[in-house]
C-alpha cells in the first residue's frame, strides 16, 4: 500500500457541529502532517507529528485538535468552525520521522465547507 | 526564514511545446528543494526533488529541473508536454538541519496546454 487515504472526501458543517477528519498511512511512515489549502493558494502547514509525538502547531487555533492515535491513523477534530476555515484540508505523511530531506506523500484531502 | 517565489502564476503554452516554470528560493543555509504537481481537486503529487550531488533531477512525466545554488533557482522543464499536464505546480523548499520536515511552498504556478 503506497497511498495516503483521507476520510470524507467532502464535508459541511454548521459553526456549532463538531466533526473529525481522518487520514491514513499504512507505508511505515513515521511522521504525518495536517495542511490547509484555501482556494488558489499553497498548501500551508498546521501540525506535524513525529513518532506519533506532536513537533509542530503552527500556532493554529484551538477549535483545531489534531490526534494521533498510532503510526498510521493521524484525527482533525474540528469544534466551533468559523466560515473562513472552508478550505482543503490535505494529510501527508514521509519516512523516517520529519526530517527535512524527506519526501512527503499527500492525500487527496477533504473538502470542508463551514456555513 | 526560508522563502520560495514562482515567477509567473499563469504559464499558457501549446500541445508538445517546451516549458519552464521558474522558481528561486531564499534561505540562510542549506535547503532541499521539491516540485510538487496538483491536478484539480486533488493532492500534491511529487514530480522530482532535489537532495544533493547532480545538479540536475529527473523526475516523473519526463520532467526535469536543474538546481543553481549562485541563482537560487530551481527551475522546471519539459522539452514537450500534453493537454495531460495541465495542472498546478508548486516549488517547495525545506531547509537542511531541521528536525520537522516543514516545507514552504511558493504560490503556485497553472501551466495550461492548449491543443
Amino acid at each position: 500500500d503506497t497511498e495516503v487515504t483521507q476520510t470524507p472526501k467532502h464535508l459541511v458543517m454548521g459553526m456549532t457541529n463538531k466533526k473529525s477528519l481522518k487520514c491514513e498511512q499504512h507505508m511505515g511512515h513515521r511522521a504525518m502532517y495536517w495542511y490547509k489549502q484555501k482556494a488558489k493558494k499553497p498548501p500551508e502547514l498546521m501540525f506535524v507529528y513525529s513518532y506519533e509525538k506532536l513537533s509542530i502547531n503552527e500556532s493554529v487555533p484551538s477549535r483545531f485538535s489534531p490526534e494521533c492515535p498510532n503510526s498510521s491513523l493521524l484525527n482533525l477534530h474540528l469544534h466551533a468552525l468559523q466560515p473562513e476555515d472552508s478550505a482543503l484540508y490535505l494529510c501527508a505523511s514521509s519516512p523516517q520521522g520529519s526530517g527535512a530531506y524527506n519526501e512527503q506523500f499527500f492525500g487527496p484531502g477533504t473538502r470542508l465547507t463551514v456555513l | 526564514a526560508q522563502s520560495v517565489t514562482q515567477l509567473d502564476s499563469q504559464v499558457p503554452v501549446f500541445e508538445e511545446a517546451p516549458v519552464e516554470l521558474r522558481c528561486n528560493y531564499s534561505s540562510s543555509v542549506s535547503v532541499y528543494l521539491f516540485w510538487y504537481v496538483q491536478y484539480p481537486n486533488q493532492g500534491l503529487q511529487l514530480l522530482l526533488k532535489y537532495l544533493s550531488g547532480s545538479t540536475l533531477v529527473k523526475g516523473i512525466n519526463g520532467f526535469e529541473a536543474e538546481f543553481n545554488k549562485s541563482q537560487t533557482s530551481f527551475h522546471l522543464r519539459k522539452p514537450s508536454v500534453h493537454i495531460s499536464d495541465t495542472a498546478e505546480y508548486f516549488c517547495a523548499v525545506s531547509e537542511d538541519g531541521t528536525s520537522y520536515g516543514k516545507l514552504t511552498f511558493g504560490q503556485g504556478t497553472i501551466l495550461t496546454v492548449h491543443p
